[in-house]
């Protein structure tokens, strides 16, 4: 698999908290994207970061991209009980841009 | 923002029989994709389509998946015969064409095979 195992995690918090969720990688990628997938629906993107950026932000959300030891982060300040879902990192590969998702972090925020 | 939409929402059918999963891709986009999710697991690729032709599929794409959007229509994915395997939540997704561009992705299709 293109993403570590350590990706798999559930997290519950209260709203308010911070919040940060890691991917790390084993095949290096120049693109990093993150996705949010509630419950019942499919995955939307949150944020896709290069591998010239070392952070992007968007909102509440920051990303960022370690090209030296292969992994990205999804940080949400300030979390709203409307922020719970599994969040997932993938990278798009090959010429067909198919993505290759990793295990996800649940994300529960309690309100 | 842009939707991608699917139809059925639900499909129970018997193993054996056949399926077509239908997607409405966002109108300006040219790549389109079928992902399989069985519950409480990673997302996986089934295949990608431009321009008519299959691009690229995984080894879960087996001989009885076929995809087409004839004539511009719903971009189908259909499975036949059906095995209790390909049992999953199957999302749709479409991209303006090149790699990096966002997929949007449907809320899917879940089929159940008996």
């Amino acid at each position: 698999s293109q993403w570590g195992e350590e990706n798999l995690q559930a997290l519950s918090i209260q709203e308010g908290e911070d919040v940060t969720m890691n991917c790390s990688y084993k095949t290096y990628t120049t693109v990093v994207q993150w996705y949010r997938q509630k419950s019942g629906k499919g995955p939307a993107q949150l944020i896709l970061i290069r591998s010239n950026e070392r952070e992007k932000r968007s909102g509440r959300l920051r990303a960022t991209l370690d090209t030296s030891s292969q992994s990205s982060s999804l940080s949400i300040t300030g979390t709203l009980a409307t922020d719970t879902a599994v969040y997932f990192c993938a990278s798009p590969t090959g010429n067909t841009g198919k993505l290759i998702f990793g295990l996800g972090t649940t994300l529960q925020v309690q309100p | 923002g842009p939707k991608v939409l699917q139809i059925p929402s639900h499909q129970i059918i018997d193993m054996g029989q056949m399926v077509t999963l239908n997607c409405d891709p966002v109108s300006n986009h040219l790549y389109f994709y079928w992902y399989k999710q069985i519950l409480g697991q990673q997302m996986e690729f089934l295949v990608n389509f431009y321009n008519g032709k299959v691009m690229e599929k995984s080894k879960l794409f087996k001989d009885q998946f076929s995809v087409e959007r004839p004539d511009g229509s719903y971009f189908t994915l259909k499975i036949q015969p059906t095995a209790l395997e390909d049992s999953a939540v199957y999302f749709c997704a479409s991209s303006l064409p090149g790699i990096s561009y966002e997929q949007y992705f449907g809320p899917g299709t879940r089929l159940t095979v008996l």
